[in-house]
């Protein structure tokens, strides 16, 4: 099985702030990799595809990067509503998603 | 507009069968190319991932699950069905579907499904 590994696993931030969090494969994974939000009471929402494509309709403060075994997902200038969980999941075997990285306000 | 809901047991008891219907609107599951998931995430958990299937009857499972899920279709009736046998209190969660789309990413999700595992 190919294991995700986010980090870190929480994170407290103000608005503005440039954020970044990883994920990493415990294999390579090519570009074969995901980031979704979660909002507590809701399903994830689709923000990045592909490590690095903006899903439409995500605003471009979003952003991707990487391929093989390390991935990391920007947000340029954190807004209210980006405080939420952020999952990275894995495409290239089955699929796996991350633990997850909790968004908190600082 | 692609939908997706599911549908099934809000409560359910240890070493029973677990029955899970997503029903969606939108999308052919006979389209080339097209297929439904299904992913589950405990309280205050992270996702996990369960199974896939795809237009041309290929089934894809969670390697750590699989030997207690068996997912199908009726195209006909345009329903993904889940099943998991001998259901355990660690498998209360909601249970989403989700359809994978570019980057086999799951971009459209359906509302999820709360179920428990009680006695």
């Amino acid at each position: 099985d190919i294991q995700m590994t986010q980090s870190p696993s929480s994170l407290s931030a103000s608005v503005g702030d440039r954020v970044t969090i990883t994920c990493r494969a415990s294999q390579s994974i090519s570009s074969y990799l995901n980031w979704y939000q979660q909002k507590p009471g809701k399903a994830p929402k689709l923000l990045i595809y592909a490590a690095s494509s903006l899903q439409s309709g995500v605003p471009s403060r979003f952003s991707g990067s990487g391929s093989g075994t390390d991935f990391t997902l920007t947000i340029s200038s954190l807004q209210p509503e980006d405080f939420a969980t952020y999952y990275c999941q894995q495409s290239y075997r089955s699929r796996t998603f991350g633990q997850g990285t909790k968004l908190e306000i600082k | 507009q692609i939908t997706l809901k599911e549908s099934g047991p809000t409560l359910v008891k240890p070493t029973q069968t677990l029955t899970l219907t997503c029903t969606f609107s939108g999308f052919s599951l006979s389209t080339s190319g097209v297929g439904v998931g299904w992913i589950r995430q405990p309280p205050g958990k992270a996702l996990e991932w369960l199974a896939l299937i795809y237009w041309n009857d290929d089934k894809r499972y969670s390697p750590s699950l699989k030997s207690r899920l068996t997912i199908t279709k009726d195209t006909s009736k345009n329903q993904v069905v889940l099943t998991m046998t001998n259901m355990d209190p660690v498998d209360t969660a909601t249970y989403y579907c989700a359809q994978p789309g570019r980057g086999d990413a799951f971009d459209i999700w359906g509302q999820g499904t709360m179920v428990t595992v009680s006695s």
